[in-house]
Protein backbone atom coordinates (compact mmCIF):
# COMPACT_ATOMS: atom_id res chain seq x y z
CA UNK A 1 0.00 0.00 0.00
CA UNK A 2 1.17 3.48 -1.16
CA UNK A 3 2.55 5.44 1.95
CA UNK A 4 3.40 9.21 2.95
CA UNK A 5 7.10 9.14 3.53
CA UNK A 6 8.94 11.47 5.93
CA UNK A 7 12.74 11.96 6.59
CA UNK A 8 14.59 12.49 8.95
CA UNK A 9 12.69 10.74 11.52
CA UNK A 10 14.47 13.33 14.38
CA UNK A 11 16.04 16.57 13.56
CA UNK A 12 18.03 18.04 16.37
CA UNK A 13 18.94 21.90 15.66
CA UNK A 14 20.35 24.61 17.36
CA UNK A 15 17.51 27.33 18.12
CA UNK A 16 18.14 30.13 15.02
CA UNK A 17 18.75 28.10 12.80
CA UNK A 18 16.44 27.05 9.73
CA UNK A 19 15.82 23.32 9.39
CA UNK A 20 13.93 21.88 6.14
CA UNK A 21 11.54 19.23 6.96
CA UNK A 22 10.67 17.03 4.07
CA UNK A 23 7.96 14.37 2.94
CA UNK A 24 7.36 12.60 -0.07
CA UNK A 25 3.74 12.44 -0.54
CA UNK A 26 1.45 9.75 -2.15
CA UNK A 27 1.99 9.50 -5.90
CA UNK A 28 -0.79 10.37 -7.11
CA UNK A 29 -2.11 12.81 -4.75
CA UNK A 30 -2.53 16.45 -5.42
CA UNK A 31 -3.07 18.17 -1.56
CA UNK A 32 -0.61 18.21 0.70
CA UNK A 33 -0.43 19.41 4.35
CA UNK A 34 1.79 19.66 7.55
CA UNK A 35 0.87 19.14 10.56
CA UNK A 36 2.37 19.54 14.30
CA UNK A 37 1.73 17.95 17.42
CA UNK A 38 3.35 18.92 20.61
CA UNK A 39 4.16 15.69 23.34
CA UNK A 40 1.09 15.71 25.12
CA UNK A 41 -1.17 17.86 22.59
CA UNK A 42 -3.71 17.90 19.97
CA UNK A 43 -2.48 17.57 15.97
CA UNK A 44 -2.57 20.54 14.84
CA UNK A 45 -3.60 21.58 11.08
CA UNK A 46 -0.49 23.95 9.33
CA UNK A 47 -0.63 24.68 6.34
CA UNK A 48 -2.85 22.72 3.09
CA UNK A 49 -0.87 23.02 -0.55
CA UNK A 50 -2.88 22.25 -4.15
CA UNK A 51 -1.88 23.49 -7.14
CA UNK A 52 1.63 24.92 -6.33
CA UNK A 53 0.24 26.94 -3.86
CA UNK A 54 -0.87 27.40 -0.26
CA UNK A 55 -4.76 26.83 0.07
CA UNK A 56 -5.25 27.32 3.77
CA UNK A 57 -2.94 28.03 6.70
CA UNK A 58 -3.63 28.35 10.57
CA UNK A 59 -2.51 31.22 12.84
CA UNK A 60 0.94 29.31 13.37
CA UNK A 61 1.85 29.19 10.25
CA UNK A 62 3.59 32.43 10.41
CA UNK A 63 6.52 34.29 8.40
CA UNK A 64 9.15 31.75 9.84
CA UNK A 65 7.26 28.98 8.13
CA UNK A 66 7.40 28.27 4.33
CA UNK A 67 6.74 25.22 1.71
CA UNK A 68 7.39 24.31 -1.17
CA UNK A 69 7.26 21.76 -4.20
CA UNK A 70 10.65 21.48 -5.68
CA UNK A 71 10.15 18.54 -7.81
CA UNK A 72 7.38 16.25 -8.87
CA UNK A 73 7.63 13.77 -5.49
CA UNK A 74 8.87 16.38 -2.66
CA UNK A 75 7.18 18.41 -0.42
CA UNK A 76 9.03 20.65 2.23
CA UNK A 77 8.30 22.45 5.37
CA UNK A 78 10.85 25.11 5.90
CA UNK A 79 11.23 26.95 9.56
CA UNK A 80 13.62 29.71 8.87
CA UNK A 81 14.85 30.53 12.10
CA UNK A 82 13.83 28.17 15.00
CA UNK A 83 12.69 28.69 18.00
CA UNK A 84 12.28 26.67 21.51
CA UNK A 85 8.49 26.29 20.43
CA UNK A 86 8.74 24.40 17.39
CA UNK A 87 9.99 21.29 18.81
CA UNK A 88 7.13 18.94 17.99
CA UNK A 89 6.40 15.77 16.09
CA UNK A 90 5.75 17.52 12.29
CA UNK A 91 3.87 15.23 10.39
CA UNK A 92 3.05 15.15 6.45
CA UNK A 93 -0.30 14.41 5.04
CA UNK A 94 -1.61 13.97 1.38
CA UNK A 95 -4.96 13.43 -0.41
CA UNK A 96 -6.70 12.50 -3.41
CA UNK A 97 -8.65 15.79 -4.51
CA UNK A 98 -10.89 14.25 -7.18
CA UNK A 99 -14.00 16.52 -5.91
CA UNK A 100 -15.04 16.88 -2.45
CA UNK A 101 -13.68 15.03 0.62
CA UNK A 102 -10.93 12.34 0.26
CA UNK A 103 -9.16 10.78 3.21
CA UNK A 104 -5.59 12.29 4.63
CA UNK A 105 -3.31 10.11 4.72
CA UNK A 106 0.11 10.72 7.59
CA UNK A 107 3.11 9.97 7.65
CA UNK A 108 5.32 8.89 10.22
CA UNK A 109 6.32 12.29 11.11
CA UNK A 110 9.85 13.99 11.88
CA UNK A 111 10.35 14.74 15.71
CA UNK A 112 12.37 18.26 15.80
CA UNK A 113 14.26 18.79 18.79
CA UNK A 114 15.30 22.54 18.87
CA UNK A 115 18.00 23.28 21.64
CA UNK B 1 3.80 7.61 20.33
CA UNK B 2 3.79 11.69 20.82
CA UNK B 3 0.27 11.89 21.05
CA UNK B 4 -0.06 10.14 24.37
CA UNK B 5 0.33 11.93 27.40
CA UNK B 6 -0.52 12.52 30.91
CA UNK B 7 -3.76 14.11 30.66
CA UNK B 8 -5.20 11.47 27.63
CA UNK B 9 -8.64 9.48 28.85
CA UNK B 10 -7.95 5.98 28.75
CA UNK B 11 -10.07 3.27 27.62
CA UNK B 12 -8.94 -0.38 28.92
CA UNK B 13 -11.23 -3.16 27.59
CA UNK B 14 -10.69 -7.11 28.07
CA UNK B 15 -9.28 -8.54 24.83
CA UNK B 16 -12.36 -10.17 22.90
CA UNK B 17 -15.15 -7.61 24.26
CA UNK B 18 -16.56 -4.36 22.31
CA UNK B 19 -15.05 -1.11 22.71
CA UNK B 20 -16.77 2.16 22.36
CA UNK B 21 -14.92 5.08 22.06
CA UNK B 22 -16.84 8.67 22.37
CA UNK B 23 -16.10 12.34 20.94
CA UNK B 24 -18.11 15.44 21.37
CA UNK B 25 -17.50 17.72 18.68
CA UNK B 26 -18.89 21.75 18.52
CA UNK B 27 -18.91 22.90 14.95
CA UNK B 28 -22.50 22.52 12.93
CA UNK B 29 -20.80 23.28 9.96
CA UNK B 30 -18.73 20.05 9.53
CA UNK B 31 -19.51 18.12 7.18
CA UNK B 32 -17.40 14.88 7.46
CA UNK B 33 -15.84 13.53 10.62
CA UNK B 34 -13.09 11.17 10.82
CA UNK B 35 -11.42 8.36 13.25
CA UNK B 36 -8.17 8.25 13.25
CA UNK B 37 -5.70 5.52 15.09
CA UNK B 38 -2.44 6.73 16.09
CA UNK B 39 0.11 3.96 17.53
CA UNK B 40 3.13 4.49 19.21
CA UNK B 41 6.19 6.30 17.45
CA UNK B 42 3.99 6.18 14.43
CA UNK B 43 1.71 9.12 12.32
CA UNK B 44 -1.81 9.23 12.85
CA UNK B 45 -3.94 6.44 10.61
CA UNK B 46 -7.37 6.58 8.75
CA UNK B 47 -9.51 4.41 10.48
CA UNK B 48 -13.37 5.45 8.88
CA UNK B 49 -14.92 8.39 8.01
CA UNK B 50 -18.59 9.38 7.79
CA UNK B 51 -20.18 12.28 6.48
CA UNK B 52 -22.51 14.51 8.28
CA UNK B 53 -25.53 13.57 6.57
CA UNK B 54 -25.33 9.83 7.26
CA UNK B 55 -25.69 8.47 11.05
CA UNK B 56 -23.88 5.24 10.91
CA UNK B 57 -21.32 4.36 8.91
CA UNK B 58 -19.71 -0.18 9.41
CA UNK B 59 -16.06 -0.88 8.41
CA UNK B 60 -13.74 -4.07 8.92
CA UNK B 61 -14.68 -4.53 12.37
CA UNK B 62 -15.47 -1.23 13.33
CA UNK B 63 -18.63 1.15 13.52
CA UNK B 64 -19.39 5.06 13.85
CA UNK B 65 -22.12 6.19 14.48
CA UNK B 66 -23.07 10.19 14.44
CA UNK B 67 -25.56 11.90 16.67
CA UNK B 68 -26.19 15.50 15.72
CA UNK B 69 -28.67 15.85 17.45
CA UNK B 70 -26.21 15.86 20.78
CA UNK B 71 -23.23 16.38 18.70
CA UNK B 72 -22.05 13.17 19.33
CA UNK B 73 -19.67 11.26 17.75
CA UNK B 74 -18.64 7.16 18.61
CA UNK B 75 -16.64 4.63 17.47
CA UNK B 76 -17.11 0.74 18.47
CA UNK B 77 -14.27 -1.70 17.42
CA UNK B 78 -15.73 -5.37 17.54
CA UNK B 79 -13.69 -8.44 19.06
CA UNK B 80 -10.90 -5.64 20.70
CA UNK B 81 -7.42 -7.16 19.87
CA UNK B 82 -4.27 -6.21 21.28
CA UNK B 83 -3.01 -4.67 17.86
CA UNK B 84 -6.10 -2.20 18.76
CA UNK B 85 -4.15 -0.32 21.50
CA UNK B 86 -3.77 2.83 20.37
CA UNK B 87 -4.97 6.62 20.82
CA UNK B 88 -7.74 7.09 18.80
CA UNK B 89 -8.98 11.31 17.68
CA UNK B 90 -11.88 11.99 16.35
CA UNK B 91 -11.58 14.71 13.65
CA UNK B 92 -13.68 17.22 11.87
CA UNK B 93 -13.85 18.97 8.41
CA UNK B 94 -15.44 21.90 7.90
CA UNK B 95 -17.40 22.21 4.39
CA UNK B 96 -15.16 24.31 2.32
CA UNK B 97 -12.11 23.80 3.69
CA UNK B 98 -10.11 21.03 3.30
CA UNK B 99 -8.00 21.16 6.73
CA UNK B 100 -8.95 18.72 9.40
CA UNK B 101 -9.24 19.62 13.00
CA UNK B 102 -8.29 17.05 15.99
CA UNK B 103 -9.84 16.11 18.48
CA UNK B 104 -7.87 15.11 22.23
CA UNK B 105 -7.79 11.74 22.09
CA UNK B 106 -8.80 8.49 23.96
CA UNK B 107 -5.71 5.48 24.77
CA UNK B 108 -7.53 2.72 24.14
CA UNK B 109 -5.41 -0.10 26.28
CA UNK B 110 -6.53 -3.80 25.68
CA UNK B 111 -6.27 -6.13 28.30
CA UNK B 112 -4.77 -10.03 26.96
Amino acid sequence: EPEVTQTPSHQVTQMGQEVILRCVPISNHLYFYWYRQILGQKVEFLVSFYNNEISEKSEIFDDQFSVERPDGSNFTLKIRSTKLEDSAMYFCASSKQTGGYQPQHFGDGTRLSIL
Amino acid sequence: GESVGLHLPTLSVQEGDNSIINCAYSNSASDYFIWYKQESGKGPQFIIDIRSNMDKRQGQRVTVLLNKTVKHLSLQIAATQPGDSAVYFCAEKIGGYQKVTFGTGTKLQVIP
